[in-house]
């Protein structure tokens, strides 16, 4: 069974620049994550879709990020424009349901280092 | 709002030994709790699940144990060796989200 699978591996960027990340889920999951993992902490979540709607992205800074999920499958994390806090990997992750009781699978994530 | 508290940071021993790792959460309504392993430059794998319901979860030299009521968790690794060095991240799933919370992970070191 092929993982979660994550583009780019690594991205530098200089601040107030535009980046996109793609992530294609683990097939027939409908639920999709995305993290952002500082140095040093744990991921935190940005942003859950179930199938291609959001059920969560109240921890998802608007003013510069967006995310969007077409047609239930792949998903895009865009930061526009970059800030030097937003330095960090990005993982993107999927499970079944989001009933709870669902093991997570994470892709190998993004690493960003704003300039 | 749920916090994950992880104890100690960061641990070093010698190949053969038997360690524990520690996790608090603050809200005891969780629906299931989760240790992950992160190695360098790689995203997360799930080591152990166990559900509100359960007491505690093995999977080979692993052990990880749920005490809800008291809001903790430990992983125990038997037999440590240096493939295990690795940063262990606990996790658990609550509110009408259902989302999931990390601690900050414990990096452990194995010595040969």
């Amino acid at each position: 069974e092929a993982g979660v699978a994550q583009s780019p591996r690594y991205k530098i960027i200089e601040k107030r620049q535009s980046v996109a990340f793609w992530c294609n889920p683990i097939s027939g999951h409908a639920t999709l994550y995305w993290y952002q993992q500082i140095l040093g902490q744990g991921p935190k979540l940005l942003i859950q879709f179930q199938n291609n709607g959001v059920v969560d992205d109240s921890q998802l800074p608007k003013d510069r990020f967006s995310a969007e999920r077409l047609k239930g499958v792949d998903s895009t994390l865009k930061i526009q424009p970059a800030k030097l806090e937003d330095s960090a990997v990005y993982l993107c992750a999927s499970s079944l349901s989001p009933s709870g009781s669902e093991t997570q699978y994470f892709g190998p994530g993004t690493r960003l280092l704003v300039l | 709002k749920q916090e994950v508290t992880q104890i100690p940071a960061a641990l070093s021993v010698p190949e053969g030994e038997n360690l524990v790792l520690n996790c608090s959460f603050t809200d005891s309504a969780i629906y299931n709790l989760q240790w992950f392993r992160q190695d360098p430059g790689k995203g997360l794998t799930s080591l152990l699940l166990i559900q509100s319901s359960q007491r505690e979860q093995t999977s080979g030299r692993l052990n990880a144990s749920l005490d809800k009521s008291s809001g903790r968790s430990t992983l125990y690794i038997a037999a440590s060796q240096p493939g295990d060095s690795a940063t262990y991240l606990c996790a658990v799933v609550s509110g009408s989200a259902r989302q999931l919370t990390f601690g900050s992970g414990t990096q452990l070191t194995v010595l040969p």
